[in-house]
């Protein structure tokens, strides 16, 4: 079974407004990364925050981590077009070298 | 810098064909993994490895085979294709395991007719 759940599966908004993604997970982790994947190509990794850590910065990226209610979101702020992609968390467990992802979050920015 | 490299991108096979999915990286990784990549379920690691010479299976690993003979190849082979094996396959390196980003090829498109 998937250890990581993001929702919501879709969320379409306009230029300029914030999007949240949340993403939650099923057993104890050493990090939490984000992920970023445009239509056909491959994943590119965002911003990785770990388990002993609650909120970390990117430049228009906002990561919080709760490792009380096993869950994460990611805000980007001041959307862009450009930002259009599917959006994944991925969790590696504490006894583990595997990472394991959710289902993602399909963002739309409309111009 | 080519970073992680996948051949090929498009591939038909027949029922009960093999082949084998290439992957190489130039960044002198560690760690490399394969995924598969099914619409509504995710991406799910097949096989991994944490270094030349050893091999561990993921989620999803029968139907598969890997082996890891040098830093740089970490081929993924299927032994009978089957209907289910039509995915999109993801290679991804790492400098470490546990602690490091993942630096994915650009996929192979795999349909098994």
């Amino acid at each position: 079974s998937q250890q990581g759940e993001e929702d919501p599966q879709a969320l379409s908004i306009q230029e300029g407004e914030n999007a949240t993604m949340n993403c939650s997970y099923k057993t104890s982790i050493n990090n939490l990364q984000w992920y970023r994947q445009n239509s056909g190509r491959g994943l590119v990794h965002l911003i990785l925050i770990r388990s002993n850590e609650r909120e970390k910065h990117s430049g228009r990226l906002r990561v919080t981590l709760d490792t009380s209610k096993k869950s994460s979101s990611l805000l980007i702020t001041a959307s862009r077009a450009a930002d259009t992609a599917s959006y994944f968390c991925a969790t590696d467990l504490t006894h583990g070298n595997q990472f394991y992802f959710g289902t993602g979050t399909s963002l739309t920015v409309i111009p | 810098n080519a970073g992680v490299t996948q051949t090929p991108k498009f591939q038909v096979l027949k029922t009960g064909q093999s082949m084998t999915l290439q992957c190489a990286q130039d960044m002198n990784h560690e760690y490399m993994s394969w995924y598969r990549q099914d619409p509504g379920m995710g991406l799910r690691l097949i096989h991994y490895s944490v270094g030349a010479g050893i091999t561990d299976q993921g989620e999803v690993p029968n139907g598969y085979n890997v082996s890891r003979s040098t830093t740089e190849d970490f081929p993924l082979r299927l032994l009978s294709a089957a209907p289910s094996q039509t995915s999109v396959y993801f290679c991804a390196s790492s400098w470490t395991g546990s602690t490091g980003e993942l630096f994915f090829g650009e996929g192979s498109r795999l349909t098994v007719l």
